[in-house]
């Protein structure tokens, strides 16, 4: 069974810190690795990764995959309070076409 | 163009009502799927389908139903409710092109009680 594993669970920083968030995974017929913000409603996309050693880069968001140890971080620079959220990471499995999502980091950035 | 909709957004049941909630796209997509959220638990995926008239598991689908009658449409049936299914519940949809990764676009959420 497909498994991805978020850490840490829950962080908490002040305004102007840098974060990073991991994600690892176990996939078989791996494809490609999503990040998502979750904030009170429904999920919203910020990046797909599929080829490993390649930054992805949004404003002050970044993230990178490495095949080779099968994870990924997300790095938020500069935090806002703005970016508090609930930050998932899923994991795609071409072969049955299924998404499997960790159970998601909460960031808390305190003004 | 209204993307994902679902309805309800709120439900509250009593164990072993049924209930149907509805998710529709109108962006033509072939993969939707649902998913049910839980404190500490992510998403998890509960049915999926890649077209009209084909459905499959996810990795808890028990106490649930779905169909795909047409490429719009793919409701998730609760045949007789049970308090473990108080959650929220999400429909996602997406294109399916050759190298789809996955990406998914998710409907606003359906909070639903079991009492």
């Amino acid at each position: 069974e497909d498994k991805v594993v978020q850490s840490p669970l829950s962080l908490v920083v002040h305004e102007g810190d840098t974060v990073t968030l991991n994600c690892s995974y176990e996939v078989t017929n791996f494809r490609s690795l999503l990040w998502y913000k979750q904030e009170k409603k429904a999920p919203t996309f910020l990046f797909m990764l599929t080829s490993s050693g390649i930054e992805k880069k949004s404003g002050r968001l970044s993230s990178i995959l490495d095949k080779k140890e099968l994870s990924s971080i997300l790095n938020i620079t500069a935090t806002q309070t703005g970016d508090s959220a609930i930050y998932l990471c899923a994991a795609y499995n071409f072969g049955n076409e299924k998404l499997t999502f960790g159970t998601g980091t909460r960031l808390t950035i305190i003004p | 163009n209204a993307g994902v909709t679902q309805t309800p957004k709120f439900q509250v049941l009593k164990t072993g009502q049924s209930m149907t909630l509805q998710c529709a796209q109108d962006m033509n997509h072939e993969y939707m799927s649902w998913y049910r959220q839980d404190p500490g638990m992510g998403l998890r995926l509960i049915h999926y389908s890649v077209g009209a008239g084909i459905t499959d598991q996810g990795e808890v689908p028990n106490g649930y139903n779905v169909s795909r009658s047409t490429t719009e449409d793919f409701p998730l049936r609760l045949l007789s409710a049970a308090p473990s299914q108080t959650s929220v519940y999400f429909c996602a949809s997406s294109y399916r092109t050759s190298g789809w990764g996955g990406e998914l676009f998710f409907g606003e959420g359906s909070r639903l009680t079991v009492l």
